[in-house]
């Protein structure tokens, strides 16, 4: 069983639809959860970093935090065509900054 | 600013021989991370190195190996290439200021035939 799961899509919705993603993971060290946006043929890019439980929004995005059950969502609001890329949950220990693990990935499609 | 480089960005190889991989990080920037994205296991972290020094590693065998110059760029080779070595990868960069945010090269896509 992987560290971190996370449902690999496809996911499609249309323009304007709220979509959300979302991350199990099974150790209880992590402490530190971030998403990430991958476009094809680029390098992720940090969309949301968050170490508490709760939300933290950020214009369209929020991320959600469980860590009682070992649970993380992204939510996108009035999501729009360039939106369309695929979404990474990541997530660390306290120790060893840049060792982050990665969830599968979901390939995200917007529709016009 | 410029942003993480790669070189070189698509590279084809044949099993058993060995490559060796370039990264220049953001400037100013002294940690380097290298990471191997597949369709099967996704995002995996190779190692990370820090003043010359590797910091962190991943679960790889040890023909994957790496170094950092002290101009912060960084290389890692694959010795001995086996056909499961097809990947993207990838090398992150982050500053002293902000460790958690690592900025992501584009990558360098290698084929093993």
């Amino acid at each position: 069983q992987k560290e971190v799961e996370q449902d690999p899509g496809p996911l499609s919705v249309p323009e304007g639809a709220i979509v959300s993603l979302n991350c199990t993971y099974s150790n209880s060290a992590f402490q530190y959860f971030m998403w990430y946006r991958q476009y094809s043929r680029k390098g992720p890019e940090l969309l949301m970093y968050t170490y508490s439980s709760g939300n933290k929004e950020d214009g369209r995005f929020t991320a959600q935090v469980d860590k009682s059950s070992k649970y993380i969502s992204l939510f996108i609001r009035d999501s729009q065509p360039s939106d369309s890329a695929t979404y990474l949950c990541a997530m660390r220990e306290i120790q060893g900054a840049q060792k982050l693990v990665f969830g599968q990935g979901t390939r995200l499609t917007i529709n016009p | 600013k410029a942003g993480v480089t790669q070189t070189p960005r698509y590279l084809i190889k044949t099993r058993g021989q060995q490559v060796t991989l370039s990264c220049s990080p953001i400037s100013g920037h002294r940690s380097v991370s290298w990471y191997q994205q597949t369709p099967g296991q996704g995002l995996q972290f190779l190692f990370e190195y820090f003043s010359e020094t590797q910091r962190n590693k991943g679960n790889f065998p040890g023909r994957f190996s790496g170094r950092q110059f002290s101009n912060s760029r960084s290389e890692m080779n694959v010795s001995t290439l086996e056909l499961g070595d097809s990947a993207l990868y990838l090398c992150a960069s982050s500053s002293l200021t902000d460790t958690d945010t690592q900025y992501f090269g584009p990558g360098t896509r290698l084929t093993v035939l």
